[in-house]
């Protein structure tokens, strides 16, 4: 079964420094990841996603990640922060073959300090 | 709006009561699923449409839950005899295949969710 950690409950970062929001991952095969952000009373809004190719991916909003195949994991980045970012960031995975279900982590709650 | 579209966005209900909730997803997407998220979890897969098919259910999806899409459109979860431990957020998305892929979809499109409180 696939499964997402996300170690941190809060990320704590003073605007304008990088933002680093931790993922591994755990799944059978070659994985499809991808990152979500949510706000306050809305839904999960779609970042960005790892399918194949550069293990860079680039998003949304000026976020990246970087898919380590060898560390099973999906950090997503973003080199300087913006108060705006604030809000709760989940990574989650599928396997390529099977099922479609993803398979979300608990989320990372990223508040920027101004 | 041609996002995805959830109806209501807030249910108040008494224990035993049954639910309905609606999903509308993004036209041209083929693929619909449910998921619940408690707070301070993530979303956790409940089941999923392909088309009109019910492809798969989560273990999560009692005997009380029933989902359907008849039309392969909207989609509609049902919850009898609610539970206080029902009370969630229940999440819809859509999503299309990847172009040229006989697997695999592209990300998913959430909807704003459909709070639940079983009193």
């Amino acid at each position: 079964a696939q499964s997402v950690a996300q170690p941190e409950d809060q990320v704590n970062v003073a605007e304008g420094n990088p933002l680093t929001v931790k993922c591994t991952y755990s799944v059978s095969g070659n994985p499809y990841l991808f990152w979500y952000v949510q706000y306050p009373n809305r839904g999960l809004q779609f970042l960005l996603k790892y399918i194949t190719g550069d293990n860079l991916v680039k998003g949304s909003y000026g976020f990246e990640a970087e898919f380590n195949k060898s560390q099973t994991s999906f950090h997503l980045k973003k080199p300087s922060a913006l108060v705006s970012d604030s809000a709760l960031y989940f990574c989650a995975v599928r396997g390529r073959y099977g099922n479609n279900r993803l398979a979300f982590g608990k989320g990372n709650q990223v508040v920027v300090i101004p | 709006d041609t996002g995805v579209s959830q109806d209501p966005r807030h249910k108040i209900t008494k224990r035993g009561q049954n639910v309905t909730f609606r999903c509308d997803p993004i036209s041209e997407h083929n693929r619909l699923y449910w998921y619940r998220q408690t707070l301070g979890q993530g979303p956790e897969f409940l089941t999923y449409f392909q088309n009109e098919a019910q492809l798969e259910k989560s273990r999560l999806l009692s005997d009380r839950f029933s989902a359907e899409r008849p039309k392969g459109s909207f989609s509609t979860l049902e919850i009898q005899r609610t539970e206080q431990g029902d009370s969630a957020m229940y999440l819809c998305a859509s999503s299309s295949l990847i172009a040229g892929a006989s697997t695999g979809d592209n990300e998913q499109f959430f909807g704003p969710g459909t709070r639940l409180t079983v009193l």
